[in-house]
């Protein structure tokens, strides 16, 4: 059974701050990992990583994937309150196209 | 603009009822899915459907129902058989073109037990 494990479950932090969030992931047959930002309702998508693209970066996020020692950290750097949300982390484990395993989420909470 | 819609924000579900949770994307996709999320167990998947007329069953399929007669459309029906069905639910849909998929979300309807 594909498993995601997100850590830490919360934070918080003061603006300005740098904060990295941990995801493992023990999976079938790897084809993706992504990560996704939640405020309030949709998750929305922020990065996407593969075999042939460990990293990727787009103003203050940015985020690695290590396929050998299986885990991704995104980092979120010079924190606003608008980072505040949940953060998940997701593996396409090439068991059926399109079926992500989810981890439980980072709660970020960034205070002024 | 393309999106997922889902429909209602909010819904009350009496005890033995059964009730269904309408989505609706025209982003032309043929994948859609159907997730659970509960407060620190992050998103399960329910069912989900890779196109028009067929289905699969998720991680905690029972006590739920679909139905893909169109492409545009994939509720979900929460059945009496689910015994705890309070949760936040969301549907999401991708264009899988078998190398990498982006899940693409609605807004989610929070279904709560009276």
């Amino acid at each position: 059974e594909d498993k995601v494990v997100q850590s830490p479950l919360s934070l918080v932090v003061h603006e300005g701050d740098t904060v990295t969030l941990n995801c493992s992931y023990e999976v079938t047959n790897f084809r993706s990992l992504l990560w996704y930002k939640q405020e309030k309702k949709a998750p929305t998508f922020l990065f996407m990583l593969t075999s042939s693209g460990i990293e990727k970066k787009s103003g203050r996020l940015s985020s690695i994937l290590d396929k050998k020692e299986l885990f991704s950290i995104l980092n979120i750097t010079a924190t606003q309150t608008g980072d505040s949300a949940i953060y998940l982390c997701a593996v396409d484990g090439g068991t059926s196209y399109g079926k992500l395993t989810f981890g439980q989420g980072t709660i970020l909470t960034v205070h002024p | 603009d393309g999106g997922i819609t889902q429909s209602p924000k909010y819904l009350f579900r009496k005890e033995g009822q059964n009730v269904t949770l309408s989505c609706e994307q025209n982003l032309n996709h043929d994948a859609m899915y159907w997730y659970r999320q509960d407060p620190g167990q992050g998103l399960r998947l329910i069912y989900y459907s890779q196109i028009v007329n067929d289905f699969q069953k998720g991680d905690i399929a029972e006590g739920y129902s679909v139905s893909r007669e169109k492409k545009e459309s994939f509720p979900l029906t929460v059945t009496s058989a689910q015994k705890n069905p309070t949760a936040f639910y969301l549907c999401a849909s991708s264009r899988p073109d078998g190398i990498n998929e982006k899940l693409f979300f609605g807004s989610g309807t929070q279904l709560s037990v009276l």
